[in-house]
C-alpha cells in the first residue's frame, strides 16, 4: 500500500482565494482525519470522519474551513477565503476502525500571501 | 485548550546517553497514548503506545512510562542515537473506539555525536 496520500505537496496562493487539499487514506482504513501543525500548538486535530461521516468538527477554526467525504478512498479540506493566518501544514491521517495508531501523509504546506 | 502539553519545545542531548522526553495531559478520561515521531518534510510516524492499564512499555531502545496519578508519560531512548534526532509528538485518545487523538506541540531531540 502507497500509504496515505496527500496533494499538493505544496500551496502558494493570494489571500482571498479559495484552496482545497485533497487525501487518499489507506484502503479499508474507516477513519480519516485532518490536522494543522503550527508552532505553538504543534498538530491541532481540525476534523475526523469514520466511515464517511464527520464525527467531531470542533477543531475547525472558522466558517471558512470545511472538509468531505464523499467516499471511503477520498477526502478534501477547503479552505474559502484564505487568510494568511492559515499558512501551515495540513495532515490527513486514516487508520482502522476502532484502532488508534493512525498512519499520516506527507503533508501539505500551505503558505497564503 | 490544550488538552495535551510538552512543555519542552527542544532538548539535546548526547550521542550514547539517555534521552527524555515528557508530556503532561489533562483529560483524566485519556486512556491511550502514543508517541509519534516526525523527521523534516515527512508525515509523523507512530513511534510507540501504552494502554493506562500499564505503567511501562518496552520496544527495543525505546520505553514509555505512564503516571496516571500525575497525568505523565514520558518517552525514554536508550542509547540515544543521531538518527534519533526529530520532533516527537506525545498523543493521548479515549478508549479504542474513539478516533479523537489529541496531540502535544512536539519537543524537537537533537542528538550529537
Amino acid at each position: 500500500d502507497a500509504g496515505v496520500i496527500q496533494s499538493p505537496r505544496h500551496e502558494v496562493t493570494e489571500m482571498g482565494q479559495e484552496v482545497t487539499l485533497r487525501c487518499k487514506p489507506i484502503s479499508g482504513h474507516n477513519s480519516l482525519f485532518w490536522y494543522r501543525q503550527t508552532m505553538m500548538r504543534g498538530l491541532e486535530l481540525l476534523i475526523y470522519f469514520n466511515n464517511n461521516v464527520p464525527i467531531d468538527d470542533s477543531g475547525m477554526p472558522e466558517d471558512r474551513f470545511s472538509a468531505k467525504m464523499p467516499n471511503a478512498s477520498f477526502s478534501t479540506l477547503k479552505i474559502q477565503p484564505s487568510e494568511p493566518r492559515d499558512s501551515a501544514v495540513y495532515f490527513c491521517a486514516s487508520s482502522k476502525d476502532r484502532g488508534t495508531e493512525a498512519f499520516f501523509g506527507q503533508g501539505t504546506r500551505l503558505t497564503v500571501v | 485548550d490544550q488538552q495535551v502539553k510538552q512543555n519542552s519545545p527542544s532538548l539535546s542531548v548526547q550521542e550514547g546517553r539517555i534521552s527524555i522526553l515528557n508530556c503532561d495531559y489533562t483529560n483524566s478520561m485519556f486512556d491511550y497514548f502514543l508517541w509519534y515521531k516526525k523527521y523534516p518534510a515527512e508525515g509523523p510516524t507512530f513511534l510507540i503506545s501504552i494502554s493506562s492499564i500499564k505503567d511501562k512499555n518496552e520496544d527495543g531502545r525505546f520505553t514509555v512510562f505512564l503516571n496516571k496519578s500525575a497525568k505523565h508519560l514520558s518517552l525514554h531512548i536508550v542509547p540515544s542515537q543521531p538518527g534519533d534526532s526529530a520532533v516527537y509528538f506525545c498523543a493521548a485518545s479515549i478508549g479504542v473506539s474513539d478516533n479523537d487523538m489529541r496531540f502535544g506541540a512536539g519537543t524537537r531531540l537533537t542528538v550529537k555525536p
